[in-house]
């Protein structure tokens, strides 16, 4: 069964760089039909699709945050990442990694919070 | 790319039915099949309940049912049980590779 787990620093300062990483388990990220996300979920608040990658590193951004966003895959680790640069306190959130299935995000993470603050 | 419009509560006696509506876009919701909810217990990740404009992944039950005309999905929860209190969310695809969430109702068993 297909499981993913969200890893990352919980706090981050303001105007620095979010980094998180989702390694995936009980399938490859490099599969042929594979395609991945992250969505993120203010406190008390809802959904926010933040992007998307093939397996092939073809990425796919919301444009709201496009400017500030950066997706990759590491095959050799069956992990994807997710860069959010110049963080301000509106990017605290729980961020999701998700398998998208066939256009709707499928499998997700259990979410890790990533709060902002100096 | 604005949100899906979803009511902020609904509510119902357990047995009863419950509908909670998503209206979107002709470039969203209207354009495509690929609808899907989520239902989100508190402190936990959200979970696939209707892909497909109706479609339900193995596991959940047919109590839960989705349908769509034309900018606006429903999803119907039959039968009202204590442990369907959570959040419900939609989703659609964009297009292009999009996504757009709706805004998210909270669900009360009275």
């Amino acid at each position: 069964q297909l499981q993913l787990q969200e890893s990352g620093p919980g706090l981050v300062k303001p105007s620095e760089t979010l980094s998180l990483t989702c390694t995936v388990s009980g399938g490859s990220v490099s599969s042929s039909d594979s395609y991945w996300g992250w969505i993120r979920q203010p406190p008390g608040k809802g959904l926010e699709w933040i992007g998307s990658i093939y397996y092939r590193g073809n990425t796919y951004y919301n444009p709201s945050l496009k400017s500030r966003v950066t997706i990759s895959v590491d095959t050799s680790k069956n992990q994807f990442s997710l860069k959010l640069s110049s963080v301000t306190a509106a990017d605290t959130a729980v961020y999701y990694c998700t398998k998208i299935g066939n256009w709707f995000p499928l499998n997700w993470g259990q979410g890790t919070l990533v709060t902002v603050s100096s | 790319q604005s949100a899906l419009t979803q009511p902020p509560s609904a509510s119902g006696s357990p047995g009863q039915s419950v509908t909670i509506s998503c209206t979107g876009t002709s470039n969203d919701v209207g354009a495509y099949k690929y609808v899907s909810w989520y239902q989100q217990h508190p402190g936990k990740a959200p979970k696939l309940i209707i892909y497909e404009v109706s479609k339900r992944p193995s596991g959940v039950p047919d109590r839960f049912s989705g349908s769509k005309s034309d900018n606006t999905a429903s999803l119907t929860v039959s039968g009202l049980q204590a442990e369907d209190e959570a959040d419900y969310y939609c989703s659609s695809y964009a297009g292009t590779n999009k996504f757009v969430f709706g805004t998210g109702t909270k669900v009360t068993a009275l």
